[in-house]
């Protein structure tokens, strides 16, 4: 059984704290990690695919690391702000099947 | 681009009846679509990969004659559940795959009294 573990489940934050969090997941066959960001009552948005061992990718003020051979990414938020609070999720496509294993994802909320 | 909606966003339904939910990508075409149910403090997990024109893939453990995918066009997906019991409560989520990319619809809640 492949599992995706997300770190810490969830983080309460003061606006302007940068703050990060882990996705844990199976580095057997591994062909994509997908981090995407949850808010409430809204389709999740897909924030980055990551394929390469040792890739970082950043959009504004989030940016992930990826780690294929220890099986883990980072995600990395600076300057937190509340319209960041959402969950977010990462899920792991072993084989390129396109059958993605998420994990139950990290929950921020950004206090003003 | 690539939005995927769903309905309805939330039902309540009796046991033994059925509920159908769709999918619809708005602004393109899917030949595949992904049927996903979360279950409270658990991730999402999938349930089935829906081809257009081609029966439905199901994953280890889901019931096909309870779960019945329809995919009849490259813009709908329908999940059906089947004689509903309180069990089948949980949220229900699919995902449409462009480019190697899934889009999400927003869910829909199915809750069996």
């Amino acid at each position: 059984i492949l599992n995706v573990e997300q770190s810490p489940q969830s983080l309460h934050v003061q606006e302007g704290d940068s703050t990060n969090f882990t996705c844990s997941f199976p580095s057997s066959n591994f062909y994509a990690l997908h981090w995407y960001r949850w808010e409430t009552a809204k389709s999740p948005e897909a924030l980055f695919v990551m394929t390469l061992n040792g890739d970082e990718k950043k959009k504004g003020r989030i940016s992930a690391t990826l780690n294929t051979k220890e099986g883990y990414s980072y995600l990395y938020i600076k300057g937190s702000q509340p319209e960041d609070s959402a969950t977010y999720l990462c899920a792991s496509d072993n084989s390129g099947t396109y059958k993605y294993i998420f994990g139950t994802g990290t929950r921020l909320k950004v206090l003003a | 681009g690539a939005v995927v909606s769903q309905h309805p966003s939330w039902v309540i339904c009796k046991s033994g009846t059925s509920v159908k939910i769709e999918c619809r990508s708005l602004d393109f075409q899917a030949t595949t679509m992904f049927w996903y149910r979360q279950f409270p403090k658990q991730s999402l997990m999938l349930m089935a990969t829906s081809n257009e024109g081609s029966k439905a893939t199901y994953e280890q453990g889901v019931e096909k004659d309870k779960f019945l995918i329809n995919h009849a066009s490259l813009t709908l997906s329908t999940l059906t559940v089947t004689s509903a019991h309180p069990e089948d409560s949980s949220f229900y989520i699919c995902s449409a795959m462009v480019t190697d990319e899934q889009y999400f619809g927003p869910g829909t809640r199915l809750t069996v009294t």
